[in-house]
């Protein structure tokens, strides 16, 4: 399995400051052959399922605030979130989809 | 806009099997080329997938699972269902049903369902 490792696992940010989320693949997620990295990031609020945030490592859901952006290739990836909001406290999750079975870290809890 | 909804026993006693039903609502379960995941969340955990079926009723389980698990599809109902036999404590979890985003066997997730807490005790 492909493991994922998340960092820190807990992350305080003050209002309006930048909150930064890694989370490194045991294995690379690039598809070289359409440059594509296999990866997603997920936000979850206490009692709610898993918000679907980017994918594509890099590609912003419809909907999410611009505030968030994900980078990162290869086995390194980062989930930044800019000017944090109250709204943004919750826990985030990658998760890749290069190979079954599909992955997920165990998560950083953003606060503020 | 497709909406799901999980369904079944809060509580199953260890041994047991813990049966599942995902309602898919705004969509057909049908359509072509549509993944259907159950994942679960064991308290204070990250989430692990369980597996998919494809709409054709193909699967694929995650192999950590795969002596015990059953997904299938019920189309008459547009609905997909889990059982996942012999269960025991470290079963107790929340689960999710969830669809493929994208119509392909690479996917992420996007719509899940609420999620519902399944308990196994005695």
């Amino acid at each position: 399995d492909v493991v994922m490792t998340q960092s820190p696992e807990f992350l305080a940010v003050s209002l309006g400051e930048r909150a930064t989320i890694n989370c490194k693949s045991s294995q690379s997620l690039l598809y070289t052959s359409i440059n594509k990295n296999y990866l997603a990031w997920y936000q979850q609020k206490p009692g709610q399922p898993p918000k679907l945030l980017i994918y594509w490592a890099s590609t912003r859901e419809s909907g999410v605030p611009d505030r968030f952006s994900g980078s990162g290739s290869g086995t390194d990836f980062t989930l930044t979130i800019n000017s944090l909001l109250a709204e943004d406290v919750a826990l985030y999750y990658c998760q890749q989809y290069y190979t079954t079975p599909w992955t997920f870290g165990q998560g950083t809890k953003v606060d503020i | 806009q497709v909406q799901l909804q999980e369904s079944g026993p809060g509580l199953v006693k260890p041994s047991q099997t813990l049966s599942l039903t995902c309602s898919v609502s705004g969509g057909s379960i049908n359509s072509t080329n549509s993944y259907w995941s159950w994942i679960r969340q064991p308290p204070g955990k990250g989430p692990e997938w369980i597996g998919y079926i494809f709409y054709s009723g193909y699967t694929n389980y995650n192999p950590s699972l795969k002596s015990r698990i059953t997904i299938s599809l019920d189309s008459s109902k547009n609905q997909f269902s889990l059982k996942l036999s012999s269960v025991t404590a470290a079963d107790t979890a929340v689960y999710f049903c969830a669809r493929g985003a994208v119509p392909a066997a690479n996917h992420w997730f996007d719509p899940w369902g609420q999620g519902t807490l399944v308990t196994v005790s005695s």
